[in-house]
């Protein structure tokens, strides 16, 4: 079946730091690929999405690059803020099916 | 913009007892879909409504019971609450193409005791 496999947490980064967190799946086909994020108290929401080989997600300077050759989607953030302190999922969905998610990956970024 | 809601937003209830949580999306998806999230285990999914009138089971749906009762509202029952279901419970919804995303509601949390 499908799975996705996130790198283990959690990941604690200085303001301004690199970030990158890993995001491999296995999964028949051609699934659509997203990030998602959940603060603190919330639901998650969508951070971004590519739906097809060598598309580039990006979204409030979050990039993710859809690799089917390594079949990965890692996100990477040039500098990190306070703010980006969250849980973050990879996960993927194909064929108008069910989403399959990763076990997450908590941030905290210090001041 | 309500999205997805989701009710009640917390919930204590004893071993044995029984509750619904509630579902209601204003998107127009025919996709719904129940999670548990649970320390070190992700999302794990319960039960999920592929279009109205019509459920399967997930990954973990022993002990919970679901009805889609419209397009609209999709309610996760508890027949018998055990100390194992203390958990947050999120609702969500897609559309049923794959390139689109889910829209998650805000959680419940519940604790057995």
């Amino acid at each position: 079946g499908d799975s996705v496999t996130q790198m283990e947490g959690p990941v604690t980064l200085s303001e301004e730091a690199f970030l990158t967190i890993n995001c491999t799946y296995t999964a028949t086909g051609y699934p659509s690929l997203f990030w998602y994020v959940q603060y603190p108290g919330e639901g998650l929401q969508l951070l971004l999405k590519a739906t097809k080989a060598d598309d580039k997600g990006s979204n409030k300077g979050f990039e993710a690059t859809y690799r089917k050759e390594t079949t990965s989607f890692h996100l990477e953030k040039g500098s990190v803020q306070v703010s980006d302190s969250a849980v973050y999922f990879c996960a993927l969905r194909r064929n108008a099916g069910k989403s399959t998610f990763g076990d997450g990956t908590t941030l905290t970024v210090k001041p | 913009n309500a999205g997805v809601t989701q009710t009640p937003k917390f919930q204590v209830l004893k071993t044995g007892q029984s509750m619904t949580l509630q579902c209601a999306q204003d998107m127009n998806h025919n996709s719904m879909y129940w999670y548990r999230q649970d320390p070190g285990m992700g999302l794990r999914l319960i039960y999920y409504s592929a279009s109205e009138g019509t459920t399967d089971k997930g990954e973990v749906p022993n002990g919970y019971n679901v009805s889609r009762l419209n397009k609209r509202e999709f309610s996760l029952r508890l027949e018998s609450a055990a100390p194992s279901q203390t958990s947050v419970y999120f609702c969500a919804s897609s559309e049923e193409n794959s390139n689109t995303e889910a829209f998650f509601g805000q959680g419940t949390r519940l604790t057995v005791v």
